[in-house]
């Protein structure tokens, strides 16, 4: 089975600051990653699938880079809606794999 | 609009089986994969099973495989988990989501397996 290792598992950010996130393969996924929004109590929402390609609707302030085992979602500029949960998943071969997500909360 | 409309949840007890269904809408069904997801309270995200778009392959997590069965009509634009033999551990929240990539998320449905 694939690993995926978040990190870091939570941070604390204020408004207006740029937040990085990275997300590491066991082994090589070529760029068959998706990252996921989830706020409490709702269902996750998926931001970038390809490692880098924006879902339709999502803000540009979102950004994906990556391919190989090692992958980074950033958040730009911080705005208030943005503070929740984000999750990347492997869909290179199955078991299909998350990672243990990162909690992004306010300073 | 992409729309996943889940329903079929509740309490069971252990051992017990209940059907999750999940209607499509907003897209062309019969050209997707469809995948499960689970999340237990307070937990990450897992995997549960994903299914092919004609309904000839099946996936299934190894916490799952012999006790789920998934499923899908394409005549109804419906996707299915049957779960029997139910344990509590399978308690959680249950999502689908239309690909492997899970590019759209139904609004999830709680199982609790109790007793």
């Amino acid at each position: 089975d694939i690993q995926m290792t978040q990190s870091p598992p939570s941070l604390s950010a204020s408004v207006g600051d740029r937040v990085t996130i990275t997300c590491r393969a066991s082994q090589g996924i070529s760029n068959y990653l998706t990252w996921f929004q989830q706020k409490p109590g709702k269902a996750p929402k998926s931001l970038i699938y390809g490692a880098s390609t924006l879902q339709s609707g999502v803000p540009s302030r979102f950004s994906g880079s990556g391919s190989g085992t090692d992958f980074t979602l950033t958040i730009s500029s911080l705005e208030p809606e943005d503070f929740a949960t984000y999750y990347c998943q492997q869909y290179h071969s199955y078991p299909l794999t998350f990672g243990g997500g990162s909690d992004v909360d306010i300073k | 609009e992409v729309q996943l409309l889940q329903s079929g949840g509740g309490l069971v007890q252990p051992g017990g089986s209940l059907r999750l269904s999940c209607a499509a809408s907003g897209f062309t069904f019969r050209l997707y994969a469809m995948t499960w997801v689970r999340q237990a309270p307070g937990k990450g995200l897992e995997w549960v099973s994903t299914i092919n778009n004609t309904g000839g392959t099946t996936r299934y997590a190894d916490s799952v495989k012999g006790r789920f069965t998934v499923s899908r009509d394409n005549s109804k634009n419906t996707l299915f988990l049957q779960m029997d033999s139910l344990r509590a551990e399978d308690t959680a929240r249950y999502y689908c989501a239309r690909g492997s990539d899970t590019h759209d998320w139904g609004q999830g449905t709680l199982v609790t397996v109790s007793s």
